[in-house]
């Protein structure tokens, strides 16, 4: 089955700096790459997703870019804001029936003022 | 609001003990699955029902089981509960059976003492 790997765990950046996450995938038939953040006492909010035949994808202040070769996808914010302030989870699928959404284990982003 | 209404929030109940949690879907979607999120197991996919019948199934044990009414709510029926589930247990819905962007309700809080 499909396993996903994602770094960092925690990561803390400056209000107005840039925050990159990343995420690696096992299985190359994966073709379809949400983000998804949670905001604590909430459940899990898609903010970007990426299809397999598409290599970046950009929303405002946020991006996501797909490597299919070396099976990694990141997740970019640029100029964060506290409200960015979250845990993120990247997850991969093969698309179909029969097929479950796999979870990175979630990086802990902080944005201080 | 997700549109993903999970009831109850939180639940406290004693070990050896059965709870249902109750998921009603965003208006429209057909598919519902059910996660376990523990602090230390991030997002575990438990199972996925389409329209009624079960599509997929994850690490779900065998206390565990679920269903979707024709209605289209689902169900997590958790029995002979150990202090071990104690978890958020978040429902998510999508249009079709095929992956694309889930919706995820607030959860449902279990504690087991």
């Amino acid at each position: 089955g499909e396993n996903v790997e994602q770094h960092p765990s925690t990561l803390s950046v400056q209000e107005g700096d840039s925050a990159v996450i990343k995420c690696t995938y096992s299985d190359s038939a994966s073709n379809y790459f949400p983000w998804y953040k949670q905001e604590l006492g909430k459940g899990p909010q898609l903010i970007i997703d990426i299809r397999s035949n598409v290599g970046e994808k950009k929303d405002q202040r946020i991006a996501v870019t797909l490597n299919k070769t070396a099976k990694h996808f990141s997740l970019h914010i640029t100029e964060t804001q506290p409200e960015d302030s979250a845990v993120y989870f990247c997850a991969a699928v093969l698309t179909g029936g029969g097929n479950k959404l796999t979870f990175g284990t979630g990086t802990q982003l902080k944005v201080e003022l | 609001d997700s549109g993903v209404t999970q009831t109850p929030k939180h639940l406290i109940t004693a070990t050896g003990q059965r709870v249902t949690l109750r998921c009603s879907p965003r208006s429209g979607d057909l598919s519902v699955y059910w996660y376990q999120q523990s602090l230390d197991q991030g997002l575990q996919f438990l199972i996925q029902y389409y329209n009624g019948e079960e599509r997929a199934k994850g690490n779900i044990l065998e206390r565990f089981s679920a269903q979707q009414f024709p209605d289209l709510h689902s169900e997590l029926n958790l029995s002979s509960l150990e202090l071990g589930d104690s978890a958020l247990y978040f429902c998510a819905s999508s249009v079709g059976g095929q992956n694309y962007g889930y919706t995820f309700g607030s959860g449902t809080r279990l504690t087991v003492v």
